[in-house]
């Protein structure tokens, strides 16, 4: 079984500061690791995806993140928050048999100008 | 455009009623999931189909069905509707293959509002 644990239901950054949205997963299989993107009234975009070929993974509009098995963690980052970031951010775990996504409970982005 | 259709986008019904949700797949695509997403719940999985055939299997309800024609669109089908099952409801593929690392493409979502 997988699961994934989002720490921080809401971030909130400044503009052109540090985005940092922490995710920690739990797999009996080696995982294959995902982070999707939610704007208003819109489906989820994929951001980025772990697939086990290299730890430091980067992603669509400046975002990356960085597999962590020591920690079971794949935290994203982009170091310079920008206004149209804020959205929410879902961190999802897959692996195994099945081929289903388990998603994190996703962490709400705000951007102050 | 995730090129993963989904109608209708809005629908507002009544409790104990049934509705029909409609996704059209990437095209290629043999893999259909779909998810429910409430503000409580979050994103939770409830089916998966593959090329036709039932897949895999999550947190579905038995008043909920669902199935994938040979054109390899789905239906999900909503029976006996409560207030609670007010949500947004995606629908996503998957490459051909249907493999791990294969990162779904997700249509826009249908509102469901049960009144």
């Amino acid at each position: 079984a997988q699961s994934v644990t989002q720490l921080g239901s809401h971030v909130s950054v400044s503009e052109g500061a540090l985005v940092l949205l922490r995710c920690n997963y739990s797999s009996s299989v080696p995982p294959y690791l995902f982070w999707y993107v939610q704007y208003p009234n819109q489906g989820l975009q994929l951001l980025l995806k772990y697939t086990s070929a290299a730890t430091l993974v980067k992603g669509i509009n400046g975002f990356e993140a960085e597999f962590k098995k020591s920690e079971t963690s794949f935290h994203l980052t982009k170091p310079s928050a920008h206004m149209s970031d804020a959205a929410e951010y879902f961190c999802a775990v897959s692996g195994g048999s099945n081929y289903k996504l388990t998603f994190g409970k996703g962490t709400l982005l705000t951007v102050n100008p | 455009d995730s090129g993963v259709t989904q109608t209708p986008k809005h629908l507002i019904t009544a409790t104990g009623q049934r509705v029909t949700l409609r996704c059209s797949p990437r095209s290629g695509d043999l893999s259909v999931y779909w998810y429910q997403q409430s503000l409580d719940q979050g994103l939770q999985f409830l089916i998966q189909y593959y090329n036709g055939e039932e897949r895999a299997k999550g947190n579905i309800l038995e008043r909920f069905s669902a199935q994938q024609f040979p054109d390899l669109h789905s239906e999900l089908n909503l029976s006996s509707l409560e207030l609670g099952d007010s949500a947004l409801y995606f629908c996503a593929s998957s490459a051909r293959s249907g493999q791990n690392n294969s990162p779904l493409h997700f249509g826009n979502g249908t509102r469901l509002t049960v009144t």
